[in-house]
């Protein structure tokens, strides 16, 4: 089953501007993480934020995590054409056997 | 520190066969995760393995199966394949299994699996 719901499914920006992604959830967890993927390979691990922590920031990544609302967001500032991939949240919880939940992906295309 | 490896990169198997599938976590690292990223379903869970002992199993049938070896390295196989089952398999690997507080999880590129 898939707890974390992203939106939105598919972004197209211009270099140079901001994006951000959004993804929901529907239980407590421990932790969230947001991966990047490029065209069908690999997953590659961006940040992890911890359930008592409400924001954090890696290079020109940005992530926020509301618990009361069930909902993370991933803002990457000043995007360049490298940034074009499929981003993912997951969640891990006590209620999730210890296994990581994906949403379905935010499609990114940025454009030069 | 080399990353998660797995091989093969590539696969090509017809219905009825049998595959193995291989990953080498990151050095120091004992829990090895697989998963199974289809367009209609996404990425869904398929075992865990920490210290040689299946930690916990996701919603696949039996002809799903894997196993750790002391050495951390993990294998999965999947018997009587259908077309189904073509898929991009991911392994990933942490240095603990994610509880309590969880732990980063690191991915390999994948095994893209096509059944015909």
């Amino acid at each position: 089953s898939q707890q974390g719901e992203e939106d939105p499914q598919a972004l197209s920006i211009q270099e140079g501007e901001n994006a951000t992604m959004n993804c929901s959830y529907k239980t407590s967890i421990n932790n969230l993480q947001w991966y990047r993927q490029n065209s069908g390979r690999g997953l590659v691990h961006l940040i992890l934020i911890r359930s008592n922590e409400r924001e954090k920031h890696s290079g020109r990544l940005r992530v926020t995590l509301d618990t009361s609302k069930k909902s993370s967001s991933l803002l990457i500032t000043a995007s360049r054409a490298a940034d074009t991939a499929s981003y993912f949240c997951a969640t891990d919880g006590d209620n999730q056997g210890g296994k990581l939940i994906f949403g379905q992906g935010t499609e990114l295309s940025v454009k030069p | 520190k080399a990353g998660v490896t797995q091989t093969p990169r590539y696969l090509i198997k017809t219905r009825g066969q049998q595959v193995t599938l291989s990953c080498s976590p990151i050095s120091g690292h004992r829990s090895v995760s697989w998963y199974q990223q289809t367009p209609g379903q996404g990425l869904q869970f398929l075992f865990e393995y920490f210290s040689e002992t299946q930690r916990n199993k996701g919603n696949f049938p039996g002809r799903f199966s894997g196993r750790q070896f002391s050495n951390s390295r993990s294998e999965m196989n999947v018997s009587t394949l259908e077309l189904g089952d073509s898929a991009l398999y991911l392994c990933a690997s942490s240095l603990r299994p994610n509880r309590p507080s969880g732990t980063e999880a690191f991915f390999g590129q994948g095994t893209r699996l096509t059944v015909v």
